[in-house]
């Protein structure tokens, strides 16, 4: 399985683009990238997902360099309430396991 | 669309007592249902893979005697700590997958279990 790597910590400040990139060096041909968001006491929540080139959706974008092994998670004019832990995801193509890192508690500031 | 309930949201229990923990999708039909136990400032761990109609499969270290799953339908699996301990108290987070071949999961709003 695709083992996940991003940074344990963001600061940001409120109204800033914040970018965090998770690297993903054996990622397999048919793996999917999938980004999560999770609130305390709440389970995680669905951001965005991308197999290769750019991804956009309402809320975010996502950056898959030509060789997979790296993404970025762009979140535009972050608030207050996009303080969360968010955790970058290889979806195993064959049965579908998500394995969670330790992903990446960003902490917006006022 | 694509929404996931747990049930109850906390629980408090006895030593030595039975949980069960409900799973639904509300709105698709879940072929494979999966289970998660977060503790307190860590990440998710995976505990067992749960398809309809069929026996779920647990990951090392997970001791499926003490937790029973059941996916009688396409949208509801159940966990049950059996002789819960107070070790057993933390977050289980359930997700379901709509269809084979659709990867992306969509997790309920997780249990918080309390063993005293």
């Amino acid at each position: 399985l695709a083992k996940t790597t991003q940074p344990i910590s963001m600061d940001s400040y409120e109204g800033q683009e914040v970018n965090i990139t998770c690297s993903h060096n054996n990622i397999a041909t048919n793996d999917y990238i999938t980004w999560y968001q999770q609130f305390p006491s709440q389970g995680p929540r669905f951001i965005i997902q991308g197999y290769k080139t750019k991804v956009t959706n309402e809320v975010a974008s996502l950056f898959i360099p030509a060789d997979r092994k790296s993404s970025t998670l762009s979140l535009p004019r972050v608030s207050l309430s996009d303080t969360a832990v968010y955790y970058c995801l290889v979806i195993y193509n064959q049965g579908g396991k998500l394995i969670f890192g330790q992903g990446t508690e960003l902490s917006v500031k006022p | 669309g694509a929404v996931v309930s747990q049930h109850p949201s906390r629980v408090i229990c006895k030593s030595g007592t039975s949980v069960k923990i409900e799973c639904r999708s509300l709105d698709f039909q879940a072929t494979t249902m999966f289970w998660y136990r977060q503790f307190p400032k860590q990440s998710l761990m995976l505990m067992a893979t749960s398809n309809e109609g069929s026996k779920a499969t647990y990951e090392q270290g997970v001791e499926k005697d003490k937790f029973l799953i059941n996916h009688a339908s396409l949208t509801l699996s159940t966990l049950t700590v059996t002789s819960a301990h107070p070790e057993d108290s933390s977050f289980y987070i359930c997700s379901a997958r709509m269809a084979i071949g659709q990867e992306t999961q969509y997790f309920g709003p997780g249990t918080r279990l309390l063993v005293l």
